[in-house]
């Protein structure tokens, strides 16, 4: 079955630098990958889509990759602020109703 | 701006208990979800709906019921409340795309403990 990993451990980085989340698949390909924020006891909000035939996609501060070899995912959000700080999950988009969400990695920005 | 609106932020129930979660949409969206969400474990689709009265299972059905009588709610039922059932629920909703899924509207949340 498909399996997603997101790295369990928090990232910590300095204001300004830029953050870099990674999420792992295994098995087949979806055929679209989605990024969502969630700050503690709040829902996830959406942030991006990115479709199998899309290797980049970027919006304001935020950017995502694709890479369908190495099945991956990269999330980066450059001159990252303290208001960044928060959980970013990673979902996969397997077609028709079925989307895989990822446990999340929390992320701190320090002033 | 447009809404999920989950009925309760928290509930504490106590075993055996039927426990009704409701979820309100005001945009006019086919799709509805219930996810549950526990640490380490991400979100699990308990049960979904992509019309009034159609429901299917999701990934964890067992213990729990949805009704969809109308197209902005979506009830999640957990017919005997029971401690494993101690979770985050959350609801979500989005358009229909049968060929490419739309990003999901999610709720604010509700924490369940069963005691």
């Amino acid at each position: 079955s498909q399996k997603i990993e997101q790295n369990s451990e928090a990232l910590n980085i300095q204001e300004g630098k830029t953050a870099t989340l990674t999420c792992n698949y295994t098995n087949y390909s979806p055929a679209y990958l989605q990024w969502y924020r969630q700050d503690p006891g709040r829902g996830p909000v959406f942030l991006l889509l990115i479709r199998e035939n899309e290797k980049e996609k970027r919006k304001e501060r935020l950017k995502v990759t694709f890479d369908t070899t190495l099945k991956q995912s990269l999330f980066h959000i450059t001159a990252s602020q303290p208001a960044d700080s928060a959980t970013y999950l990673c979902a996969l988009g397997m077609g028709g109703f079925k989307t895989i969400f990822g446990a999340g990695t929390r992320l701190f920005v320090k002033a | 701006d447009v809404k999920v609106t989950q009925s309760s932020r928290y509930l504490v129930k106590r075993t055996g208990e039927k426990v009704f979660l409701e979820c309100v949409q005001d945009m006019d969206h086919e799709n509805m979800f219930w996810y549950r969400q526990d640490p380490g474990l991400g979100l699990r689709l308990i049960y979904f709906s992509y019309d009034v009265k159609m429901k299917e299972k999701g990934d964890i059905p067992e213990g729990y019921s949805v009704s969809r009588e109308k197209k902005e709610r979506f009830s999640l039922i957990l017919e005997s409340a029971s401690t494993n059932q101690t979770s985050m629920y959350l609801c979500a909703s989005s358009w229909d795309n049968r060929d490419m899924n739309t990003e999901a509207f999610f709720g604010q949340g509700t924490r369940l403990t069963v005691v």
